[in-house]
């Protein structure tokens, strides 16, 4: 069974511009969430689907952020336009129905925004 | 609001040493705990869980004991090997939330 895949692994992007990552989950799990950690700090929550409704969004910093789930499989998280402190790495994860069923998390997208 | 509190990194231990990564939480309501940790170039990994109070977690030599008494969840290995070398992250969950919280992660290098 394939893992959560994340892609790209590195973007390095110049301040002002857009950057899209993208998420696909383990099949069959109908969570999936947005995760980042900035500067080395604590990885912070930053929105959950169920399906393809955005089910908990409070995490997300500001309108620059746009993240979409089209038929509830991959997800895409696109920052627009990018400011240097979007700087970090984003996690992605899935799990499968049950709030506690654990989450599988992606190797991560590390964004630099110069 | 819930939060996490981790030990600042890097620890730094030569092989066979015991290891003990301190993690204490805040909560409003009964969290599980759990430790996740990252290998260079890898996602997280679940290595351990306990969902209530004296529960203990442990999976690959690693031990963690849910206190409620001290709000503590400190992850324990009685001799580390250099493929141990890896950030370790203490996250808790609310019951009924899908929100995971995180510490800040502990970086863990072992020296052969």
């Amino acid at each position: 069974e394939a893992g959560v895949t994340q892609f790209p692994s590195h973007s390095v992007i110049e301040k002002g511009q857009t950057v899209t990552l993208r998420c696909d989950p383990i099949s069959g799990h109908d969570n999936l969430y947005w995760y980042r950690r900035v500067m080395g700090k604590e990885i912070k929550f930053l929105l959950h689907f169920v399906k393809e409704s955005k089910q908990d969004e409070s995490g997300m910093p500001n309108n620059r952020f746009l993240a979409e789930r089209t038929g509830g499989t991959y997800s895409t998280l696109k920052v627009q336009p990018a400011e240097l402190e979007d700087s970090g790495v984003y996690f992605c994860a899935s799990s499968r129905g049950l709030a506690l069923d654990i989450q599988y998390f992606g190797a991560g997208t590390r964004l630099s925004v110069l | 609001g819930d939060s996490v509190t981790q030990m600042e990194g890097p620890v730094t231990l030569s092989e066979e040493a015991f290891l003990t990564i301190n993690c204490t939480y805040t909560a409003t309501g009964y969290p599980s705990l759990f430790w996740y940790v990252q290998y260079p170039g890898e996602g997280l990994q679940l290595l351990l869980k306990a969902t209530k109070a004296d529960d203990k977690g442990s999976n690959k030599g690693f031990e963690a004991t849910y206190r409620k008494e001290t709000t503590s969840f400190h992850l324990e290995k009685g001799s580390v090997q250099v493929s141990d070398s890896a950030v370790y992250f203490c996250a808790l969950q609310e019951d009924s939330s899908y929100k995971l919280i995180f510490g800040s992660g502990t970086r863990l290098l072992v020296r052969p």
